[in-house]
């Protein structure tokens, strides 16, 4: 059975890079078959994309954070990472990894990590 | 930013059909992008829900049903349990913003 879980600081200084990573267990990374994504919720607030990367490192940003997004994909650990750079307080937001299907559903989610923007 | 929009809130006694409505437009659901429905226990992830606009993945019980019309798409909630209070989202693909996968601005359940 996939399980996926993020791992990274729950606490990120305003102007700082947030990093993530999330671990892939019980398949491989590299199936052709799906694309990894990085989804957040701020606190008390709806769902937002942010991105997905293909195993062969292609990737897909939400138009409003990609001047800040990169996603990356280690394949030999089967692990994928988000970066988030110049972050604020806007960016505080309960931040899920899932694998998303060529029809573009989410499934499984990890459990997801709080990250706090503050000084 | 949420491009899909859903009400608020719905309630229901215990026993009752709910429906939780899904609007966007002709770059998403408009344009033949299928919709996909999660549903989010307090304190817990999104789970998948509805796939696909009508597909239940396996072990979800079919109480939920999903469908798609026009620019438009609902969930279904017949014989309300207390175990479906929750939040539910739904969740499409818009053409107009470079590929980006978008969600629906929520809505909560809450069984009376």
């Amino acid at each position: 059975q996939l399980q996926l879980q993020e791992s990274g600081p729950g606490l990120v200084k305003p102007s700082e890079t947030l990093s993530l990573t999330c671990t892939v267990s019980g398949g491989s990374i590299s199936s052709s078959s799906y694309y990894w994504g990085w989804i957040r919720q701020p606190p008390g607030k709806g769902l937002e994309w942010i991105g997905s990367i293909y195993y062969s490192g292609s990737t897909y940003y939400n138009p409003s954070l990609k001047s800040r997004v990169t996603i990356s994909v280690d394949t030999s650990k089967n692990q994928f990472s988000l970066k988030l750079s110049s972050v604020t307080a806007a960016d505080t937001a309960v931040y899920y990894c899932a694998k998303e299907t060529h029809d573009f559903w989410f499934d499984p989610w990890g459990q997801g990590t709080l990250v706090t923007v503050s000084s | 930013q949420s491009v899909l929009t859903q009400p608020p809130s719905v309630s229901g006694a215990p026993g009752q059909r709910v429906t939780i409505s899904c609007t966007g437009s002709s770059s998403n659901i408009g344009a033949g992008y299928d919709v996909h429905w999660y549903q989010q226990l307090p304190g817990t992830a999104p789970k998948l829900l509805i796939y696909g606009n009508s597909n239940r993945p396996s072990g979800v019980p079919d109480r939920f049903s999903g469908s798609k019309s026009g620019t438009s798409a609902s969930l279904a909630i017949t014989g309300l349990q207390a175990e479906d209070e929750a939040d539910y989202y739904c969740q499409s693909y818009d053409s107009s913003l470079s590929g980006s996968k978008v969600f629906g601005t929520g809505t909560k359940v809450t069984v009376l």
